[in-house]
């Protein structure tokens, strides 16, 4: 089975903090995302990357960097972290068989 | 409006009852189609794909409609179980040859015994 994990479970920082959340996929995925879900709203890409050192904007990328230095981990950046950050950040592999999550960081910026 | 819309419920049904979740997506190009299933406060799995022609697997069948541009999802003879949110996910296009998935919000099914 593909697994991705992600470093944190949850997450407390303060405002304004650099913050870094870290996914891993051992499937040798080429396509790698992060998404952030809240209520109401749903699941809403931030960034996506389809190969090392590649990276295209989602929907939402502002505040919000990223970096794939290696083909198995891509890390979410928070250049400088507001409350209206606060939620919960799912990363994700795919394949043509759709796709694998981790299981999420819950993020609470204060 | 919206890429995905679904409607978020939350549907309430007694055990062993047929529920039907429907789905609408707005871009007429779309390639793909998914339906997947979240437990609460984790996250989403693939629950299964849905093809032009319909698909079934045990008590669920997924069924699309290209010229209406629609996506449902059939749960016969419910379980505790099933209790979930289900998310609608439509794949409008690729960008660098990958999927870029858009999720509907999800419609949240309470099966009670």
């Amino acid at each position: 089975d593909v697994k991705v994990t992600q470093s944190s479970r949850y997450l407390v920082k303060r405002t304004g903090e650099k913050v870094f959340l870290e996914c891993v996929q051992d499937m040798d995925h080429e396509n790698m995302f992060w998404y952030r879900q809240d209520p109401g709203l749903g699941l809403r890409l931030i960034y996506f990357s389809y190969d090392v050192k590649m990276k295209e904007k989602g929907d939402i990328p502002e505040g919000y960097s990223v970096s794939r230095e290696k083909k198995e981990r891509f890390s979410l950046i928070l250049e400088s972290a507001s409350t209206n950050q606060t939620s919960m950040y799912l990363c994700a592999s795919s394949s043509s068989y759709g796709y694998t999550f981790g299981s999420g960081t819950r993020l609470t910026v204060v | 409006r919206k890429e995905v819309e679904q409607d978020p419920g939350p549907f309430n049904v007694p055990e062993g009852a047929t529920v039907a979740f429907n789905c609408t997506y707005s871009n007429s190009a779309s390639q793909s189609f998914f339906w997947y299933r979240q437990d609460c406060r984790k996250e989403p799995k693939l629950l299964m794909s849905v093809y032009s022609s319909g698909n079934e697997d045990g008590r669920f069948t997924a069924q699309l409609n290209r010229a209406s541009q629609y996506i449902s999802l059939l749960i016969r003879d419910s379980k505790l179980s099933d209790s979930a949110t289900y998310l609608c996910v439509v794949n409008p296009y690729l960008i660098q040859g990958a999927q870029k998935l858009v999720f509907g919000q999800g419609t949240r099914l309470t099966i009670n015994p």
